[in-house]
């Protein structure tokens, strides 16, 4: 079945360090990958998407490119800021019933 | 993108008793989803429901345990039945947004956190 696996967390950065979270997948077809952020307090957001094998979803700074040969969508951040604390999840969604199947999620915690 | 509400925001109810979580989304929808994300874990989708069709469940969620309502496109519930501190968790309903490729974004719900005593 479809599966999707986060590197372990928690996270802690200090504010503008460069940020990688890793994300790879197993699925069957050609999914489409998407990262959400849930911030504290708050509801599930889609933070940004990618279709279809090298494109590259980005959003706030954030960005994530579709790597097929890897099967990986690494999340990435040049500087973080103290706002992007956060839960991070990983997802795929192949359009089979719509199902979205979502990784454990990672805690970032940055530091002023 | 698609505004979605749900009611309550949080309760804390007693074991054996049940509870009705509402989703009300501002636009019409075909597909509504349900999920769980127990503390510390990810989301696992409970149920897909249609309008006019009964809820498709997931491996290892039931009906009677997790009965749902979808009387019309904009409008779903889900009731959490006979409940025990094991479901406690924080329930979110999503929708699929507009499509823009081939597959279908989904939008969500602040969520419903539910503690069982």
């Amino acid at each position: 079945g479809d599966s999707v696996t986060q590197m372990e967390g928690p996270v802690t950065l200090s504010e503008e360090a460069f940020l990688t979270i890793n994300c790879t997948y197993t699925a069957t077809g050609y999914p489409s990958l998407f990262w959400y952020v849930q911030y504290p307090g708050e509801g599930l957001q889609l933070l940004l998407k990618a279709t279809k094998a090298d494109d590259k979803g980005s959003n706030k700074g954030f960005e994530a490119t579709y790597r097929k040969e890897t099967t990986s969508f690494h999340l990435e951040k040049g500087s973080v800021q103290v706002s992007d604390s956060a839960v991070y999840f990983c997802a795929l969604n192949t359009g089979a019933n719509s199902k979205l199947t979502f990784g454990k999620g990672i805690t970032l915690s940055v530091r002023p | 993108s698609a505004v979605i509400s749900q009611k309550p925001s949080r309760d804390i109810c007693q074991r054996g008793t049940s509870l009705t979580i509402q989703c009300q989304v501002d636009s019409q929808v075909t597909m509504m989803f349900w999920y769980r994300q127990q503390p510390g874990q990810s989301l696992t989708l409970i149920a897909t429901a249609n309008q006019g069709s009964e809820a498709t469940y997931e491996s290892g969620f039931v009906i009677d345990k997790f009965p749902i309502s979808r009387p019309n496109l904009t409008f779903s519930t889900l009731t959490v039945s006979n409940m025990s501190p094991e479901d406690s968790s924080i329930y979110l309903c999503s929708v699929e947004g507009a499509s823009s490729g081939d597959y279908n974004e989904q939008f969500f719900g602040p969520g419903t956190r539910l503690t069982v005593l």
